[in-house]
């Protein structure tokens, strides 16, 4: 029973490709995010999404969008990769939107671009 | 302190010792400070969720204490176990609700038999 699962676990493409990454939660929970950690292993914020809101980390290149088709779905479109693009990318979700409730993540996808 | 700071970086302990390491975050607009466990080839697993200056949050052999006017929060691991081998990541909520989390680097634990 995976709360938070991302699919693909792997993803290897070149640069200029567009590419997609799902995740979907069965927690029932009402807010969903996608985090990157970086070359420096810090976990940075890149969007929120909550009951249609969209609050998006100001510094994430417009390249990148989330699609939210339902509650339970949040995933990240990534048009014209760049090498710098490269990094693992994590989607979690978390109860509701108060600053109390833990975040649940998913196993990472590990974006590699050549 | 302008962002989230966690100390040391990296942390060898025997098995049976207890250890703890810290966790520095501005103290302005503070809402709430988070600990999670990750283990290797897993996901972040969330430990506690503190919210009140003074507040310890307690989970077996882990606890974790809160100064939000100082701005720190220290875990505490007794009697460490090879399971307890992890990085722990603490993060802090600034802006409430859906504007995430900012995390720290991590501590990372081994724990030697």
């Amino acid at each position: 029973d995976t709360a938070v699962s991302q699919t693909p676990k792997y993803l290897v493409t070149q640069m200029g490709n567009d590419k997609s990454i799902k995740c979907e939660q069965n927690l029932g929970h009402d807010t969903m995010y996608w985090y990157k950690q970086d070359s420096k292993k810090f976990l940075k914020i890149m969007f929120s999404y909550n009951n249609k809101e969209l609050i998006i980390n100001e510094t994430v290149p417009n390249r990148f969008s989330p699609k939210s088709p339902d509650k339970a779905h949040l995933n990240l479109h990534i048009n014209s990769l760049e090498l710098g693009d490269s990094a693992v990318y994590f989607c979690a979700s978390s109860d509701g939107q108060g600053y109390n409730s833990p975040l649940h993540f998913g196993n990472g996808t590990r974006l590699t671009v050549t | 302190i302008l962002n989230v700071e966690q100390s040391p970086q990296s942390l060898h302990v025997q098995e049976g010792d207890s250890t703890n390491f810290t966790c520095s975050f501005p103290s302005s607009n503070f809402y709430a400070l988070h600990w999670y466990r990750w283990e290797t080839a897993k996901s972040p697993e969330a430990l506690f969720v503190m919210t009140l200056n003074g507040d310890e949050k307690k989970k077996g052999r882990i606890s974790a204490t809160l100064n939000t006017k100082e701005g720190y929060s220290y875990l505490y691991i007794k009697g460490s176990q090879p399971e307890d081998s992890a990085t722990y990541l603490c993060a802090r909520n600034s802006g409430g609700g859906a504007d995430g989390l900012t995390f720290g680097k991590g501590t990372h634990l081994i724990i030697q038999p």
